[in-house]
């Protein structure tokens, strides 16, 4: 959907470097999530924001952290990459009535 | 905690079969319950939206039920074709204003020609 770009689609990373995923919308929501999707557990809710410079803890969030410096950017940080955050990471926004998906960044950590 | 179950996680027919996929919850405080469709290597689409007052939507081939009291949902795939091959993933949005999604952990649906 062209109104949630994340980037980069792929990347491969060593493990203990610092990596961060970009969600960019053009929609102007003010909740944006990022979820974690891995074989034999669906997706799974890391962080979200419901406005700039507010967030709060999914069920995932140990060893991510995020920022939501403008309405628009919503960026994932693993402060030290390990090879259990290996996956892949979608970013959504809106409500719950009305999420729009990214595409996903397919994260391998080696 | 809410929960939300789906199975089987795979499923294989042939092309023309009507088929019901089932997905439970276990806490009925929910906002809403959604459908959705992921292709391989794509995003979620979603297919159909059931808001907790709601019974059952419909769009095209598909129609979804919602069941709160008991919680389950259905979502019936009519004359099932090889284009809806993908998995489905169920929903539901939690109470508490968080505008949450908790999800099942899928179906693989594969129709043969």
């Amino acid at each position: 959907d062209a109104g949630i770009t994340q980037s980069p689609r792929h990347k491969v990373t060593e493990t203990g470097t610092p990596v961060t995923l970009r969600c960019h919308q053009t929609e102007n929501h003010r909740y944006m999530y990022w979820y974690r999707q891995d074989p034999g557990h669906g997706l799974r809710l890391i962080h979200y924001s419901y406005g700039v410079k507010d967030t709060d803890k999914g069920e995932v969030s140990d060893g991510y952290s995020v920022s939501r410096s403008k309405t628009e950017d919503f960026l994932l940080t693993l402060e030290s990459a390990t090879s259990s955050q290996t996956s892949v990471y979608f970013c959504a926004a809106g409500v719950n009535y009305g999420y729009t998906f990214g595409s996903g960044t397919r994260l391998t950590v080696v | 905690k809410q929960e939300v179950t789906q199975i089987p996680a795979a499923l294989s027919v042939p092309e023309g079969e009507n088929l019901v996929l089932n997905c439970s919850f276990t806490d009925s405080a929910i906002y809403n319950l959604q459908w959705f469709r992921q292709d391989p290597g794509k995003g979620l689409t979603s297919l159909l939206l059931i808001q907790s007052s709601q019974r059952e939507q419909t769009s095209g081939r598909l129609n979804a039920s919602l069941d709160k009291s008991s919680g389950r949902s259905t979502l019936y795939i009519a004359a099932s074709q090889p284009g809806d091959s993908a998995t489905y993933l169920c929903a539901v949005g939690v109470q508490g204003g968080s505008e949450k999604l908790v999800f099942g952990k899928g179906m693989k649906l594969t129709v043969n020609p």
